[in-house]
C-alpha cells in the first residue's frame, strides 16, 4: 500500500522562478493538504484540495496557488519565488478531510530559493 | 484564530527516565488533537490522536497522552524514554468539522544512551 509520494525530493531555484512541486495521495485517500515546514518550525497550512476545489486555505499569498486532478494527485506552483519561500514542503492525504480524519504525510521536497 | 503551543523546544533526557511534553492549544470548540513525531531524517507520522471519549488515549512506542479540556492541554508523556525515541514532536489540533490541522512549533528530544 503506497503511503504519500512527493516530487522532487530536492530543488534549488532562482528568485523570482516559479516551482511545481507534486503528490499523489496514500493509496484510497481523496484528500491533499499542503504544508510549509522552515527550519525550526512545525507545518503551516497552505490549503487542502477536495474533489479538484480548494476547500480551505490558510495564511499564504495568491503566489501559491494549487490544483487537484482527476484521480486525486495534486500540485503545489509557487511564482515569484521569494528568499523566504525556502523550506520544506509537505503534502498530507487523508479521506474527505474531515477534521476526524488522521492526515498522512509525504517526505516532503526541499525548496532552497538562492 | 486557533493557535498550538508547545512549552519546550529542547528536551534532553536520559534513557529510562520519564518524559512529559506541555502542548496547549487556543480554541473553544470541539478539537481533535494529535501528536506526530518525526525521526531523523524521516516523515512525519502519527503517534497518537484524541477524537472523543475517554481523555486518557494511548498511543504507538509506549506513549500516550491526556485531553484535559478545561486546561486546553494535551500533554505527551512516556514513562521511560529510550535511545530510539530522540525525535522531533508536534502537537496538533483540528476543529471540528475544520478542514485545517493547526501545528505546535515542536520539541526536539534527545536521549542520551
Amino acid at each position: 500500500d503506497a503511503g504519500v509520494t512527493q516530487s522532487p525530493t530536492h530543488l534549488i531555484k532562482t528568485r523570482g522562478q516559479q516551482v511545481t512541486l507534486r503528490c499523489s495521495p496514500k493509496s484510497g485517500h481523496d484528500t491533499v493538504s499542503w504544508y510549509q515546514q522552515a527550519l525550526g518550525q512545525g507545518p503551516q497550512f497552505i490549503f487542502q484540495y477536495y474533489e479538484e476545489e480548494e476547500r480551505q486555505r490558510g495564511n499564504f499569498p495568491d503566489r501559491f496557488s494549487g490544483h487537484q486532478f482527476p484521480n486525486y494527485s495534486s500540485e503545489l506552483n509557487v511564482n515569484a519565488l521569494l528568499l523566504g519561500d525556502s523550506a520544506l514542503y509537505l503534502c498530507a492525504s487523508s479521506l474527505r478531510g474531515g477534521s476526524g480524519n488522521t492526515i498522512y504525510f509525504g517526505e516532503g521536497s526541499w525548496l532552497t530559493v538562492v | 484564530a486557533q493557535s498550538v503551543s508547545q512549552h519546550n523546544h529542547h528536551v534532553i533526557l536520559s534513557e529510562a527516565a520519564s518524559l512529559e511534553l506541555g502542548c496547549n492549544y487556543s480554541y473553544g470548540g470541539t478539537v481533535n488533537l494529535f501528536w506526530y513525531v518525526q525521526y531523523p531524517g524521516q516523515h512525519l507520522q502519527l503517534l497518537l490522536k484524541y477524537f472523543s471519549g475517554d481523555p486518557l488515549v494511548k498511543g504507538i512506542k509506549g506513549f500516550e497522552a491526556e485531553f484535559i479540556k478545561s486546561k486546553f492541554s494535551f500533554n505527551l508523556r512516556k514513562p521511560s524514554v529510550q535511545w530510539s525515541d530522540t525525535a522531533e514532536y508536534f502537537c496538533a489540533v483540528n476543529s471540528g468539522g475544520g478542514f485545517k490541522t493547526i501545528f505546535g512549533a515542536g520539541t526536539r528530544l534527545f536521549v542520551k544512551a
